[in-house]
């Protein structure tokens, strides 16, 4: 079974920019997660998709950070305009879980690590 | 706040020896405790986990033992192998979150040959 598909595994952009990370599930899971792990630090949830819908964003600072699932499979999560303290890993995650199912194990993908300059 | 409070940051541990990492939480609400391991360049993968309902699992040469009352929670790691090196990371989670995992920051282990 394929893992959780990642792209790019690196960037490095200069604040201010705009940047976009690419996250493909395992085929058929329905829940899709985006963390942010800055080094040192444990992950923290973004943004949690079921199938195409928005199930979590209270983490998510939308006045620069965006994300989408289309069609429930692919997701894209975008920030816009970049600042210095966005530098960090971004992982993505994905889960066959039904809702309310706590134990479902969550599978991560290897992170696109950003450097904002 | 921290939802998930872990330590030590750091542990180096002999070949062969122990290694010990311990988690508290705040929220009773919680009612389902991974940990996660991660090594360099990885994503973190499911090690073991467990439910307040019992008070040890083990699985190989990982166990964790859950205390409800401390609201604590530790993992064991036994014979500790140089392939063990990693950074573990414990996590809680409930239900009614569809999901949502709180992790602690992190404890890198370094086993020494």
């Amino acid at each position: 079974e394929a893992g959780v598909a990642q792209s790019p595994r690196y960037k490095i952009i200069e604040k201010r920019q705009s940047v976009a990370f690419w996250c493909n599930p395992i085929s058929g899971h329905a829940t899709l997660y985006w963390y942010q792990q800055i080094l040192g630090q444990g992950p923290k949830l973004l943004i949690q998709f079921q199938n195409n819908g928005v199930v979590d964003d209270s983490q998510l600072p939308k006045d620069r950070f965006s994300a989408e699932r289309l069609k429930g499979v692919d997701s894209t999560l975008k920030i816009q305009p970049a600042k210095l303290e966005d530098s960090a890993v971004y992982l993505c995650a994905s889960s066959s879980r039904l809702a309310g199912d706590s134990t479902d194990t969550q599978y991560f993908g290897p992170g696109t690590r950003l450097t904002v300059l | 706040q921290q939802q998930v409070k872990q330590s030590p940051q750091s542990l180096i541990v002999q070949k062969g020896g122990i290694s010990i990492i311990n988690c508290a939480y705040e929220n009773t609400a919680f009612d389902y405790f991974p940990w996660y391991q991660q090594f360099p360049g990885k994503g973190p993968a499911l090690l073991i986990a467990i439910r307040p309902d019992v008070s040890e699992k083990k699985e190989g040469r990982f166990t964790i033992s859950f205390n409800k009352s401390a609201k604590q929670f530790s993992l064991h790691i036994m014979d500790s192998q140089p392939g063990d090196s990693a950074t573990y990371f414990c996590a809680a989670n409930r239900g009614s979150t569809l999901g949502r995992l709180y992790f602690g920051r992190g404890t890198q282990l370094t086993v020494w040959p």
